[in-house]
C-alpha cells in the first residue's frame, strides 16, 4: 500500500506559486521523501528529495516539518509546461517504492 | 545523472504473441530495478522486483508466468509479457534503484513502453 496521501489535483495560473502537500504519517526513520513529476506517456522525473528541514534546488523547494509526518513541494512562479502529475515517495534506499494517487496540477494561462 | 534506457518506447502485437522490452542503466550499475505498470489516467502499479542473477519478486496479483522478468547483467532487466491479450496493453515503466549525485536515495526511472495488443 501506498504510504502517502495527497490532494487528487490542484488548479492554478501561470506565474503563481504553487504548494503541494503529502501526508505521511507512518514514516519511517531512515525514510527519505522524495518528489517525481511525470507528464503523459513519459517517466517519471525526479524534482527533488530530502529527509528534514528545508531543501531548495534550481526547480523547487521542499519543506519538511520538524515530526516529518508530512511535506510541501513548492513550485515558484510555475508555466504551463508544469502542468503535470506529482507524486510524493517516501522509501529507504534500495526498498520497492509504492506509488500513490499523485497530484494533478493543471496550469492554466 | 544516472539514466535508464527503455525500449522500446512503444509496440503494437497480436493476440497471443509475445513481447520483451528492455531495461538498461546507462554509466552505473543496477542491482536492483522494478518493473511497474500504469493503465490510463492511474497511478503507477508495481509490478514485481527485478535482482540480478536472481528470481524476481512479483507483487501479489501479479501471475509470474504471464510477466518474466530476467534480469541477467547488473545493466540490464528485460520484461516478457507472455501470450499478450488486449487487456495487457498498458504503459510499463522501468526503474532502477541508485545512490549518490543527484538522488542521494531514489530511483531514476526509464521512458515507459506502450504496449497495444490488438
Amino acid at each position: 500500500l501506498a504510504k502517502t496521501t495527497q490532494p487528487i489535483s490542484m488548479d492554478s495560473y501561470e506565474g503563481q506559486e504553487v504548494n503541494i502537500t503529502c501526508s505521511h504519517n507512518n514514516i519511517a526513520t531512515n525514510d527519505y521523501i522524495t518528489w517525481y513529476q511525470q507528464f503523459p506517456s513519459q517517466g517519471p522525473r525526479f524534482i527533488i528529495q530530502g529527509y528534514k528541514t528545508k531543501v531548495t534546488n534550481e526547480v523547487a523547494s521542499l519543506f519538511i516539518p520538524a515530526d516529518r509526518k508530512s511535506s510541501t513541494l513548492s513550485l515558484p512562479r510555475v508555466s504551463l509546461s508544469d502542468t503535470a502529475v506529482y507524486y510524493c515517495l517516501v522509501g529507504e534506499n534500495f526498498n520497492k517504492f509504492y506509488f500513490g494517487s499523485g497530484t494533478k496540477l493543471n496550469v492554466k494561462p | 545523472g544516472a539514466v535508464v534506457s527503455q525500449h522500446p518506447s512503444r509496440v503494437i502485437c497480436k493476440s497471443g504473441t509475445s513481447v520483451k522490452i528492455e531495461c538498461r542503466s546507462l554509466d552505473f550499475q543496477a542491482t536492483t530495478m522494478f518493473w511497474y505498470r500504469q493503465f490510463p489516467k492511474q497511478s503507477l502499479m508495481l509490478m514485481a522486483t527485478s535482482n540480478e542473477g536472481s528470481k524476481a519478486t512479483y507483487e501479489q496479483g501479479v501471475e509470474k508466468d504471464k510477466f518474466l522478468i530476467n534480469h541477467a547483467s547488473l545493466t540490464l532487466s528485460t520484461l516478457t509479457v507472455t501470450s499478450a491479450h488486449p487487456e495487457d496493453s498498458s504503459f510499463y515503466i522501468c526503474s532502477a534503484s541508485i545512490t549518490g549525485g543527484e538522488v542521494p536515495y531514489g530511483y531514476t526511472f526509464g521512458s515507459g513502453t506502450r504496449l497495444t495488443v490488438v
